[in-house]
């Protein structure tokens, strides 16, 4: 069985500092990791995945995650925070089941001028 | 450019009435999905299929129905059945694999009064 929690539903910074959403999994099979966000009454975009390939995983936006197998976590980072950031981040995870996908609940990012 | 429509963008229904939400894609994606968003409770999965004439119940179907009678298009019928059908609808499609990310249409709100 697989599932993921966020931590914290709202999260708010100042534009230019660090973005920090956190994400921990739990897999009973290697896990495939993605990271999606929503702006408001629009579908999910694809923000980065990890399939294994590297344990720092780069994505759009300035966005990167790392995985950490020994904490269950991959939480969402980016340096310095812009006023478009502010959007809704789902973390989610798949890898064995052809229903796949299991979503987080969300964490809605705002931005501070 | 491929991707995925979803129609109407918002849809108001009176209660009793089962109406059909369009979801259409040119990825030539063999599977698609379609999801449910109520606020704080993420994405939840109503139905999938992965193949033509094929589908299967996802977390939460009861109430709603569905067909696949040609692989770009994957239609969901939300029925009077459904107790509680305000809800903002998305529709997804992937290559397949376990590790193809989701790629989402840009939802339909209903709105049942």
């Amino acid at each position: 069985a697989q599932s993921v929690t966020q931590l914290g539903s709202h999260v708010s910074v100042s534009e230019g500092a660090l973005v920090l959403l956190r994400c921990n999994y739990s897999s009973s099979v290697p896990p495939y990791l993605f990271w999606y966000v929503q702006y408001p009454n629009q579908g999910l975009q694809l923000l980065l995945k990890y399939t294994s390939a590297a344990t720092l995983v780069k994505g759009i936006n300035g966005f990167e995650a790392e995985f950490k197998k020994s904490e269950t976590s991959f939480h969402l980072t980016k340096p310095s925070a812009h006023m478009s950031d502010a959007a809704e981040y789902f973390c989610a995870v798949s890898g064995s089941s052809a229903s796949k996908i299991i979503f987080g609940s969300g964490t809605r990012l705002s931005i501070r001028p | 450019d491929g991707g995925i429509t979803q129609s109407p963008k918002y849809l108001f229904r009176k209660e009793g009435q089962n109406v059909t939400l369009s979801c259409e894609q040119n990825l030539n994606h063999d599977a698609m999905y379609w999801y449910r968003q109520d606020p704080g409770q993420g994405l939840r999965l109503i139905y999938y299929s992965q193949i033509v004439n094929d589908f299967q119940k996802g977390d939460i179907a009861e109430g709603y129905s569905v067909s696949r009678e040609k692989k770009e298009s994957f239609p969901l019928t939300v029925t009077s059945a459904q107790k509680n059908p305000t809800a903002f609808y998305l529709c997804a499609s992937d290559g397949g694999a376990y590790n193809s990310p989701l790629h989402f249409g840009n939802g339909t709100r209903l709105t049942v009064t």
